[in-house]
């Protein structure tokens, strides 16, 4: 068990639709990652959190949006759904912002399906 | 942006055998190198880790190398079992830039 938590496990809804995705980060973790995964991208980085401010951006789509609030759980909130948003989405936590010096410990994961 | 490529995208080996998995990276200025693993259900989690100023490093049965003049690192992974199979994610980073991962390998160990 990593120590960060996702909620919910699974999330089946149509598409136009919109959901939250939760994200609780490790005790003492400041800094909170989404990734995307899907079967032919592999992990790709979304948006990364430090103690509540936006650090980094990767490919989001606009259609997706972020928060970190300041007890440090962050939302990741995804509208207008598309078939291919059908994806698992994990959060990460991490010490510092730094990805080259903290090692990010991953959530189990939600797994969005998309019908 | 940084790519990385990771191969084999499947890998089976007996239980006992090795198993090395590739990737190549893009950046020359990427200077760590991360690698996960991922069982099924579960998110990724570190395993092992180097840095741009270190050629190889090994932690019981795994070790990881890296030629940075060829831009490439390796897993290695020796007397294997049954609990490694799995998916193996590689990933490169430069300073304060994201993770960037390769597709990941699907390990079997057959018994």
């Amino acid at each position: 068990d990593s120590g960060v938590t996702q909620t919910p496990k699974h999330l089946i809804t149509a598409t136009g639709q919109r959901v939250t995705l939760r994200c609780s980060p490790r005790s003492g973790d400041l800094s909170v990652y989404w990734y995307q995964q899907s079967l032919d991208q592999g992990l790709q980085f979304l948006i990364q959190y430090y103690n509540g401010e936006e650090r980094a951006k990767g490919n989001i789509l606009e259609r997706f949006s972020a928060q970190q609030f300041p007890d440090l759980h962050s939302e990741l909130n995804l509208s207008s759904l598309e078939l291919g948003d059908s994806a698992l989405y994990f959060c990460a936590s991490s010490v510092g912002g730094h990805p080259t010096y903290n090692e990010q410990f991953f959530g189990p994961g939600t797994r969005l399906t998309v019908l | 942006g940084e790519n990385v490529e990771q191969h084999p995208s499947t890998l089976s080996v007996q239980e006992g055998d090795s198993a090395v998995i590739k990737c190549t990276y893009s950046d020359s200025a990427s200077n760590y190198f991360p690698w996960y693993k991922q069982e099924l259900g579960k998110g990724p989690q570190l395993i092992i880790d180097i840095r741009s100023n270190v050629g190889e490093k090994k932690d019981q049965r795994i070790a990881v190398t890296l030629n940075k003049t060829a831009k490439h690192f390796s897993l290695h992974i020796t007397e294997t079992q049954p609990e490694d199979s799995a998916v193996y994610f590689c990933a490169a980073v430069r300073g304060n830039t994201p993770l960037v991962f390769g597709k990941g390998t699907r390990l079997s160990v057959i018994a």
